[in-house]
């Protein structure tokens, strides 16, 4: 199993650009979510999808989108990058909420 | 919304003493306290995790404790040892809501 995994691992962009961060699992899991970490502030959460199909905001979903067309796949989009997404994003996979959460590698976002 | 606080931010102890950790959370129908641990510039992996349903985990050198009526849960590391340097990170979540809350995170440094 390569449990969870995530593209790029390093992304640098201009302020306006698109693009998409890759994540996928190959452990069948029904939850799967975005977290952004900066220092100082944990790990807070994007957005989530408890299966194919349905997705949910958490706390700071402003200037991502998210879909889940697959239960392997959640990719997350950044519409237009500012510098105040400049961060390290982890994707995470799980059972369910009260379960262990399993992260990729992370990816880590420059925005200039 | 839910919040989970958690102190200190930085912690030094010296080779084989014990450290302490601890995290209070806001929502009393949270029923899972997961504890993460993250390496420089590794992803998060968990280390111990406790129900609502226990008050005390053990395993081996690590243990968490929680006391439902305070809404705060802990970490002990006992006889620590320059590999437990790492950031660590309480999270609380309710079954159902879909949303894990994490801390801001810990620093241990471990002296030799």
């Amino acid at each position: 199993n390569a449990g969870v995994t995530q593209t790029p691992k390093f992304q640098v962009l201009k302020t306006g650009q698109s693009m998409t961060l890759q994540c996928a699992q190959d452990m069948n899991h029904e939850y799967m979510s975005w977290y952004r970490q900066d220092p100082g502030m944990g790990l807070r959460l994007i957005h989530y999808s408890v299966g194919a199909g349905i997705t949910d905001q958490g706390e700071v979903p402003n200037g991502y989108n998210v879909s889940r067309s697959t239960t392997e796949d959640f990719p997350l989009r950044l519409l237009s990058a500012a510098p105040s997404q400049t961060s390290v994003y982890f994707c995470a996979s799980s059972e369910g909420t009260d379960y262990e959460q399993y992260f990729g590698p992370g990816t880590r976002l420059t925005v200039t | 919304g839910e919040n989970v606080e958690q102190h200190p931010s930085t912690l030094s102890v010296q080779e084989g003493d014990s450290a302490v950790i601890k995290c209070t959370y806001s929502d009393s129908a949270s029923n899972y306290f997961p504890w993460y641990k993250q390496e420089l510039g590794k992803r998060p992996q968990l280390i111990i995790d406790i129900r609502s349903n226990v008050g005390e985990k053990k395993d081996q050198r690590i243990a968490v404790t929680l006391n439902k009526t305070a809404k705060h849960f802990s970490l002990h590391i006992t006889e620590t040892q320059p590999e437990d340097s790492a950031v660590y990170f309480c999270a609380a979540s309710t079954s159902g809501t879909y949303k894990y809350i994490f801390g801001t995170g810990t620093r241990l440094k471990v002296l030799a």
